[in-house]
C-alpha cells in the first residue's frame, strides 16, 4: 500500500519565519503535488515535481518554493510565513501518465498550519 | 474553463437512508473521473475511479458511481448509509491525454444522522 507521510500534523509558526513542510513517499513515484485546503475552496494545487530537480507552478504558487533532491522527498517552503499562509495543506504522489492514464493521487494525511 | 462544480455544500441522512452526492464537471473531452472521501484529520482517500468502458463504477465501502456523458455529470451513490460515511467528498477530473493537473470540486460534506 502506498504511503506518504507528512513530517507534521500540526504546526504553529510566527509572521515572517521560513517554514518547511516536509513529505516522504515510499512507492517510487516520479509525481508529487502540494496543496492547500481551504474551506469552500476545495484544494487548490501550489506545486507539482514530475521528477527529481523538476517542477511546476501551480495555481497559487505566490509566496512558496519547493524543493526535490530526492524522488522520494517534496518540501514545501513558505519563504516569509504570513498569517493569510494559514491552512491546512496536503501532499500527494502518482505514477506518471503512462500506459494505464492518469493515476488516482495518493495522499498524506496533511499539515495543519498556524501562522500567527 | 475546466471545472467541477458539487452544487451540495453538505447533505444530511439518515443513517440506513440512501444517499446521491451530485458532480458535474466542464471539460474539453471526457476526462479521467474520481471520487476521493475525507474523514476529519486525515487526508484524501480514493473511493472510485472512471476511465473508460463500464459507465457505473464501483468503489470501496460500497459506493458506486455513474458517468452520464451527455450530462457532463459523475454523481456517486450509496444505497444504505452508515454513521461512519460521515465526511467529506471530493469530486475530481484529470485529462486523458496527459497533463499533470487534476482539478477538485469544492467538496460536500456528510452528515449522518441516527
Amino acid at each position: 500500500d502506498v504511503k506518504v507521510t507528512q513530517s507534521s500534523r500540526y504546526l504553529v509558526k510566527r509572521t515572517g519565519e521560513k517554514v518547511f513542510l516536509e513529505c516522504v513517499q515510499d512507492m517510487d513515484h516520479e509525481n508529487m503535488f502540494w496543496y492547500r485546503q481551504d474551506p469552500g475552496l476545495g484544494l487548490r494545487l501550489i506545486y507539482f515535481s514530475y521528477d527529481v530537480k523538476m517542477k511546476e507552478k501551480g495555481d497559487i504558487p505566490e509566496g512558496y518554493s519547493v524543493s526535490r533532491e530526492k524522488k522520494e522527498r517534496f518540501s514545501l517552503i513558505l519563504e516569509s510565513a504570513s498569517t493569510n499562509q494559514t491552512s491546512m495543506y496536503l501532499c500527494a504522489s502518482r505514477p506518471p501518465f503512462g500506459v494505464f492514464g492518469n493515476q488516482p493521487q495518493h495522499f498524506g494525511d496533511g499539515t495543519r498550519l498556524s501562522i500567527l | 474553463a475546466q471545472s467541477v462544480t458539487q452544487p451540495d455544500i453538505h447533505i444530511t441522512v439518515s443513517e440506513g437512508a440512501s444517499l446521491e452526492l451530485r458532480c458535474n464537471y466542464s471539460y474539453g473531452a471526457t476526462p479521467y473521473l474520481f471520487w476521493y472521501v475525507q474523514s476529519p484529520g486525515q487526508g484524501l482517500q480514493l473511493l472510485l475511479k472512471y476511465f473508460s468502458g463500464d459507465t457505473l463504477v464501483q468503489g470501496i465501502k460500497g459506493f458506486e458511481a455513474e458517468f452520464k456523458r451527455s450530462q457532463s455529470s459523475f454523481n456517486l451513490r450509496k444505497p444504505s448509509v452508515h454513521w461512519s460515511d460521515a465526511a467529506e467528498y471530493f469530486c475530481a477530473v484529470a485529462p486523458n491525454t496527459g497533463g499533470f493537473k487534476t482539478i477538485f470540486g469544492a467538496g460536500t460534506r456528510l452528515f449522518v444522522k441516527a
